[in-house]
């Protein structure tokens, strides 16, 4: 089945830890996304790849890190740095597209909760 | 810059009672326009795509329809499977690939 796979489903962090969220997708998108969900909100763009080896921040990425060495694999890094990490992080992925729409589609998130 | 704003907050419906969800946006130029439902502690299901004034689309008891400055999600004889937050997303031309999101509409439907 194709789609996209988050791990883990909750995370606990201690204060002043880093921890890295695994996103891997098997749709053969180009592009993929990191978005932030708080309780009651629609969700904020935290960093974009558009290709591999590239990615553009988005919204709210202080305190965050990505990679993009592979298509298939966009991982998250929570760094000390962001100070209310506490929230539901959700990866996309979607096809580039310079024309049309393009939809995005959604893994089941991971749910980071700081100790 | 891009604006999405979804009304109401929250809805309660009894089960068999249609209802609408509004979606109203600002974006320099729309690429499309989405409808996304979610479960609690799940990631944001795909419904729809409308990409122009006009447009419609269905599936099941929704139908999204778009205007020039809004769009809606009539829900027709809703059944409890119903109950979910849904959210609405604009892409712009100007912005690439990315969504603007709203902040949703939690519905609830009673038996």
């Amino acid at each position: 089945d194709g789609g996209i796979t988050q791990s883990p489903k909750y995370l606990f962090r201690k204060e002043g830890q880093n921890v890295t969220l695994s996103c891997e997708q098997n749709l053969n998108h180009d592009a993929m996304y990191w978005y932030r969900q708080d309780p009651g909100q629609g969700l904020r763009l935290i960093y974009y790849s558009q290709i591999v080896n590239d990615f553009q921040k988005g919204d709210i990425a202080e305190g965050y890190s990505v990679s993009r060495e592979k298509k298939e694999s966009f991982p998250l890094t929570v760094t000390s740095a962001q100070k209310n990490p506490t929230a539901f992080y959700l990866c996309a992925s979607s096809m580039w597209s310079t024309g049309e729409a393009s939809e995005q589609f959604f893994g089941p998130g991971t749910r980071l909760t700081v100790l | 810059e891009d604006q999405v704003t979804q009304s109401p907050e929250a809805l309660r419906l009894q089960e068999g009672e249609s209802s609408s969800l509004n979606c109203s946006y600002t974006v320099s130029g729309l690429r499309g326009l989405f409808w996304y439902r979610q479960d609690p502690g799940k990631g944001p299901e795909f419904l729809f795509t409308l990409y122009s004034a006009g447009e419609e689309k269905e599936k099941e008891r929704l139908k999204a329809t778009l205007t020039k400055k809004e769009s809606f999600l009539h829900i027709t004889a809703p059944k409890p499977e119903d109950s979910a937050t849904y959210l609405c997303a604009v892409q712009a031309k100007a912005a690439g690939n990315k969504l603007t999101f709203g902040g949703g509409t939690r519905v609830l439907v009673k038996p």
